[in-house]
């Protein structure tokens, strides 16, 4: 199985800065990453699929990159909003989820 | 809107089966993949398999010797039963709608149902 692990488990920053997210695969997964953002009791919300491709109706602060084993997920300007855990998950072989990235605000 | 909404109970004894529905408005379930995910307390997720819009089904080798995932056209619901359940498979179940097998996104989803596996 493919394992994907995320980094850091817990992040904190400011309103405004720019913030990364990443997201490493055991092996590489030719970019068959997605990328999901789930709030507290609420179910989880598509934002990137397919490493850099935005979901119909995501904020453009938020982008994806990345290629083989190592992929990211950056929001270029923190909104108090975009507070939430971060997943990602693998399809290239079976599909697996990353354990998650809880965002704060400073 | 498509919408999708899980029910069942939210209590199993261990050894006993989980049972739930997920009823969808808005869409045909004979069009499309329609899917199981679970959430772990500790968050870790998993994919539980998918039954697509001609009732052909697809399971994680994890889980296929208990899981069945069925469908009844008529009512536009389908169905996760999980057999021998055990204290470990205690999660939120969802289940969703995979968007395109193309780039396997999961676009609509249900609010959830915390299942809880004890005696």
């Amino acid at each position: 199985d493919i394992q994907m692990t995320q980094s850091p488990s817990l992040l904190s920053a400011s309103v405004g800065d720019r913030v990364t997210l990443n997201c490493k695969a055991s092996q590489n997964i030719n970019k068959n990453l997605n990328w999901y953002q789930q709030n507290l009791g609420e179910a989880p919300k598509l934002l990137i699929y397919y490493t850099n491709n935005l979901q119909t109706g995501i904020p453009s602060r938020f982008s994806g990159s990345g290629s083989g084993t190592d992929y990211t997920l950056t929001i270029s300007s923190l909104q108090p909003e975009d507070v939430a855990t971060y997943y990602c998950y693998q399809y290239n072989s079976g599909l697996t989820f990353g354990s998650g990235t809880k965002l704060e605000i400073k | 809107e498509v919408q999708l909404q899980e029910s069942g109970p939210g209590l199993v004894k261990p050894s006993q089966s989980l049972s739930l529905t997920c009823s969808v408005t808005g869409y045909s379930i004979t069009s499309n993949y329609w899917g199981w995910i679970r959430k772990f307390p500790g968050n870790k997720m998993e994919w539980m398999g998918y039954i697509s819009y001609s009732g052909s089904t697809s399971y994680p080798p994890s889980l296929k010797s208990r899981i069945s995932i069925t469908r009844d056209t008529s009512k536009n619901q389908f169905f996760l039963q999980l057999n021998s359940v055990t204290t470990e498979d205690t999660a939120t179940y969802y289940c969703t709608r995979l968007g395109t097998v193309s780039y396997w996104y999961f676009d609509f989803w249900g609010p959830g149902i915390m299942v809880t596996v004890s005696s």
